[in-house]
């Protein structure tokens, strides 16, 4: 009965390889994210998705492409991986926008490039 | 633009002890305020939250009031466990977009 699950949760792959990273929610929510952790524990928006449809994209590299295939899932597809890509991707959800809203996140996927 | 700025850690401290993490925000709108809290090799749990001015969130112990005057939303607790050791951060709501925008993180070490 996990909220927000994201599979895998390691992930360890050489650089110039293609990975995806998949989330899904089951809190009936209508917004979904993408949140990037760096080595210090910064925590920087990536995407987000609002029943489906793109409605922010950070500067993330082209090499990032995000896909919402239904309300209930956001998967993260990544391309030629590089060094600098290493870091916790954190999917989360919410539902509604402003005003008090709370995200709700995942456990997190440790991405390391060799 | 919309930036959160917490106080540098890690905080130490001894069991019992008070803590406060300082939070400060730009003021940009009217924004709902939040404190995260990262256990290790988990995700973000939201702690306590706040929608407007002079509201007090508060959750397991943990306090912080939206101060508008200050543009401050600090994390309080009167006595800290060891259980409570993690990573705290302050967020924003940004204006006019679904996002949130977060502090760099303030880690919380409590020894017995």
């Amino acid at each position: 009965d996990t909220a927000v699950s994201q599979t895998p949760k390691y992930l360890v792959t050489q650089m110039g390889n293609d990975k995806s990273i998949k989330c899904e929610q089951n809190l009936g929510h209508d917004t979904m994210y993408w949140y990037k952790q760096d080595s210090k524990k910064f925590l920087k928006i990536m995407f987000s998705y609002n029943n489906k449809e793109l409605i922010i994209n950070e500067t993330v590299p082209n090499r990032f492409s995000p896909k919402s295939p239904d309300k209930a899932h956001l998967n993260l597809h990544i391309n030629s991986l590089e060094l600098g890509d290493s870091a916790v991707y954190f999917c989360a959800s919410s539902q509604g926008g402003r005003g008090g809203y709370e995200q709700y996140f995942g456990p997190g996927t440790r991405l390391t490039v060799t | 633009g919309n930036s959160v700025t917490q106080m540098e850690g890690p905080v130490t401290l001894s069991e019992e002890a008070f803590l406060t993490i300082n939070c400060t925000y730009t003021a940009t709108g009217y924004p709902s305020l939040f404190w995260y809290v990262q256990y290790p090799g988990e995700g973000l749990q939201l702690l306590l939250k706040a929608t407007k001015a002079d509201d007090k969130g508060s959750n397991k112990g943990f306090e912080a009031t939206y101060r508008k005057e200050t543009t401050s939303f600090h994390l309080e607790k009167g006595s800290v466990q060891v259980s409570d050791s993690a990573v705290y951060f302050c967020s924003r709501e940004d204006t006019g977009r679904r996002a949130l925008t977060f502090g760099s993180g303030t880690r919380l070490q409590v020894q017995p």
